[in-house]
C-alpha cells in the first residue's frame, strides 16, 4: 500500500528556508490523487499548508502563499515543501499526506517530520 | 475561509460510555467534504471518516459520522480505551483553502 515518509533538517535559523521532501512508496505519484503538506505547532492544532497534483498544478494557503513553494519530481516519486523566511513561529511538525481524489479527504499521512526554527 | 469550531474542547467520559463530538462551521459545508480525523499523542492524524458519514477503510462502526449544512457530528458508540485521542473536523470544499477545527481532546474520566 501507499506509504509517505517525511525527510528534511530538524533545524532551521530564523530568516532562513525550511525544505522538505515526502517520498511516495507502494504507489505511483503520477495518480488522480493531490498530494499535500499539513503542518502542526507543538501543542495546537492541524494547518493545511498547499497541494500538488503530478502535473505541477498547486493550491497554497492564502496565509502562507508568499512564502510557500511545493514541487513535485515525478522521476523520484516524491514532492517538497519549500517555506521561506521562516520564524519561531513556523515550527511545528509537518506531515505530507495524500488527498484521496474520490473521497477528497486526506486519507494517507507520513509519520511527520519536527522542526524547529532557532538560531 | 470556512472556519471550523468544534465543541466541546475536552470530554471527559468513561471506556463503554457514547461520545457525541461537535462541528460547526461559519458557512455551509457540503456532506460530501466534511472528515474526521483522529490524532494520538506521537502519531499522525488518521482518517475516521469522509463525506460526512462514509467510514474510511478498517474503521470500527461504533464510530458514525452525519450532519449537514453547518452542524456536523462525530459519534462514538461504546468507547474503547484506544478511543481516548484528539478528534478533528475538516472541510475540503470545492476550493482551498482546507480548514481543520481546533480539536476535541477525548479523554478517560
Amino acid at each position: 500500500q501507499v506509504q509517505l515518509q517525511e525527510s528534511g533538517p530538524g533545524l532551521v535559523k530564523p530568516s532562513g528556508t525550511l525544505s522538505l521532501t515526502c517520498a511516495v512508496s507502494g504507489g505511483s505519484i503520477s495518480t488522480s490523487n493531490w498530494w499535500s503538506w499539513v503542518r502542526q505547532p507543538p501543542g495546537k492544532g492541524l494547518e493545511w499548508i498547499g497541494e500538488i497534483y503530478h502535473s505541477g498544478s498547486t493550491n497554497y494557503n492564502s496565509s502562507l502563499k508568499s512564502r510557500v513553494i511545493i514541487s513535485v519530481d515525478k522521476s523520484k516519486n516524491q514532492f517538497s515543501l519549500k517555506l521561506s523566511s521562516v520564524t519561531a513561529a513556523d515550527t511545528a511538525v509537518y506531515y505530507c499526506a495524500r488527498r484521496n481524489w474520490v473521497s477528497h479527504a486526506f486519507d494517507i499521512w507520513g509519520q511527520g517530520t519536527m522542526v524547529t526554527v532557532s538560531s | 475561509e470556512i472556519v471550523l469550531t468544534q465543541s466541546p474542547g475536552t470530554l471527559s467520559l468513561s471506556p463503554g460510555e457514547r461520545a457525541t463530538l461537535s462541528c460547526r462551521a461559519s458557512q455551509s459545508v457540503s456532506s460530501s467534504y466534511l472528515a474526521w480525523y483522529q490524532q494520538k499523542p506521537g502519531q499522525a492524524p488518521r482518517l475516521l471518516v469522509s463525506g460526512s458519514s462514509i467510514r474510511a477503510t478498517g474503521i470500527p462502526d461504533r464510530f458514525s459520522g452525519s450532519g449537514s449544512g453547518t452542524d456536523f457530528t462525530l459519534t462514538i458508540s461504546r468507547l474503547e480505551p484506544e478511543d481516548f485521542a484528539v478528534y478533528y473536523c475538516q472541510q475540503y470544499g470545492n476550493s482551498p483553502p482546507y480548514t481543520f477545527g481546533q480539536g476535541t481532546k477525548l479523554e478517560i474520566k
